[in-house]
């Protein structure tokens, strides 16, 4: 697609339900990256992919947050026994080569009551 | 964690002005790159310094990078009111290109 692609892009849940984002990464683009961003702050990384493997997922707070990539192309984010704390903007962005321009989706907002 | 330190947290100017935000960082990097975000969607990309580069420039925007002093800065030249956004630095790690991003200036340009 012409850009990154991100959906729902907002979902609400109730406390302790099992939520999945998805994130479509622009084509051809290797590496991706999630990021959990509350209101006023900066974004927080969680996760980078390179390929369909996790290089780095020392940002997911808590065993309750998984992500995977499968085929090296979409992404899901999966949380589970949400809480509501984890309620925020959850942005996904993808790159040609890990050291190019990430581009970003607009994002889901996550509100979990 | 969060790695790039913007400075100042919030900047008001008028219209035609210059605006400068300044970004600090700790750990060595491959290139820092610029983000505008506007009400709290989707970062748009601005410009992108590699770790050998000084300076670099597109349109209004000019960004330069000492990297002795680990610090980076934004000058939008003659703003306009649609340049109202927050503005966050990212550092990008050698290694595993983690990009981290700083906790962001939020400019308002007044019309």
């Amino acid at each position: 697609g012409a850009g990154v692609s991100q959906t729902p892009s907002n979902k609400v849940t109730e406390k302790g339900k099992y939520v999945e984002l998805r994130c479509d990464p622009i084509s051809g683009h290797t590496a991706l990256y999630w990021y959990r961003q509350s209101l006023g702050q900066g974004p927080e990384f969680l996760i980078y992919f390179q390929g369909t493997g996790a290089a780095d997922d020392s940002g997911l707070p808590n065993d309750r947050f998984f992500a995977v990539r499968p085929e090296g192309s979409v992404s899901t984010l999966k949380i589970q026994r949400t809480e509501r704390g984890d309620s925020a903007m959850y942005l996904c962005a993808s790159s040609f080569r890990p050291n190019t321009e990430a581009f970003f989706g607009q994002g889901t907002r996550l509100t979990v009551v | 964690s969060q790695q790039g330190e913007e400075d100042p947290q919030a900047l008001s100017i008028q219209e035609g002005e210059n605006a400068t935000m300044n970004c600090s960082y700790k750990t060595s990097i491959n290139n820092l790159q610029w983000y505008r975000q506007n009400s709290g969607r989707g970062l748009v990309h601005l410009i992108l310094i590699r770790s050998n580069e000084r300076e670099k420039h597109s349109g209004r925007l000019r960004v330069t990078l000492d990297t002795s002093k680990k610090s980076s800065s934004l000058l939008i030249t003659a703003s306009r009111a649609a340049d109202t956004a927050s503005y966050f630095c990212a550092t990008l790690e050698p290694i595993y290109g983690k990009l981290t991003f700083g906790q962001g200036t939020i400019l308002t340009v007044h019309p």
